[in-house]
């Protein structure tokens, strides 16, 4: 089963808009991070959470954590139609054994 | 610097016939971990090697097994394959805490 589930499955917009998307998971977490995956290639590291963090930043790229509400978010800003892809959570639980659990994933379309 | 390398990038096999998946891990790296992606789903963890040995397992059955050789490379086989085992097969490999880096994967088609 997954720990993460996106929201939404699938996401459509116009180059220049932002697109923000959800991951709510169900246990605990040690940290939370988001993968891009562009089609038929691997997963590519975007950035990393800690449980303690509730926002980071890493270019155009803006996530939230709160942990209260089991919930993340990633936002792309000012996208471009390279920004087309899979975006997925995937979350990390210590007491799992520190595997990446992965949710389904949001497909994104930016359109030129 | 090379990345995470898979090979073969697709491979065809029948049902009930076995597989050998390889994969080299980036350079410095010496934990290498394997996952199943269905198309459309999000990468299941399959398991993880660390010094030569199997540290962790997801809910995958025996006919999953993995070898990890001294040099960090590892392989994935997989027996008596199913219709269902038909996937990309993901290989990523870390050091220490460090996140994970993603090989491209093998596109296997079972017919």
């Amino acid at each position: 089963s997954q720990q993460g589930e996106e929201d939404p499955q699938a996401l459509s917009i116009q180059e220049g808009e932002n697109a923000t998307m959800n991951c709510s998971y169900k246990t605990s977490i040690n940290n939370l991070q988001w993968y891009r995956q562009n089609s038929g290639r691997g997963l590519v590291h975007l950035i990393l959470i800690r449980s303690n963090e509730r926002e980071k930043h890493s270019g155009r790229l803006r996530v939230t954590l709160d942990t209260s509400k089991k919930s993340s978010s990633l936002l792309i800003t000012a996208s471009r139609a390279a920004d087309t892809a899979s975006y997925f959570c995937a979350t990390v639980r210590k007491a799992a054994g520190n595997k990446l659990t992965f949710g389904g994933g949001t497909r994104v379309l930016v359109k030129p | 610097d090379a990345g995470v390398t898979q090979s073969p990038t697709h491979l065809i096999k029948t049902r009930g016939q076995q597989v050998t998946l390889r994969c080299s891990p980036k350079s410095g790296h010496d934990t290498v971990s394997w996952y199943q992606q269905a198309l459309g789903q999000g990468p299941q963890f399959i398991f993880q090697y660390y010094e030569e040995e199997e540290r962790q397992r997801g809910n995958f059955p025996d006919r999953f097994s993995g070898h990890q050789f001294p040099n960090y490379s590892s392989e994935l086989n997989v027996n008596a394959l199913l219709l269902g085992d038909s996937a990309l097969y993901l290989c990523a490999s870390k050091f220490g805490d460090q996140p994970q880096h993603f090989g491209d994967g093998t596109r296997l088609s079972i017919l």
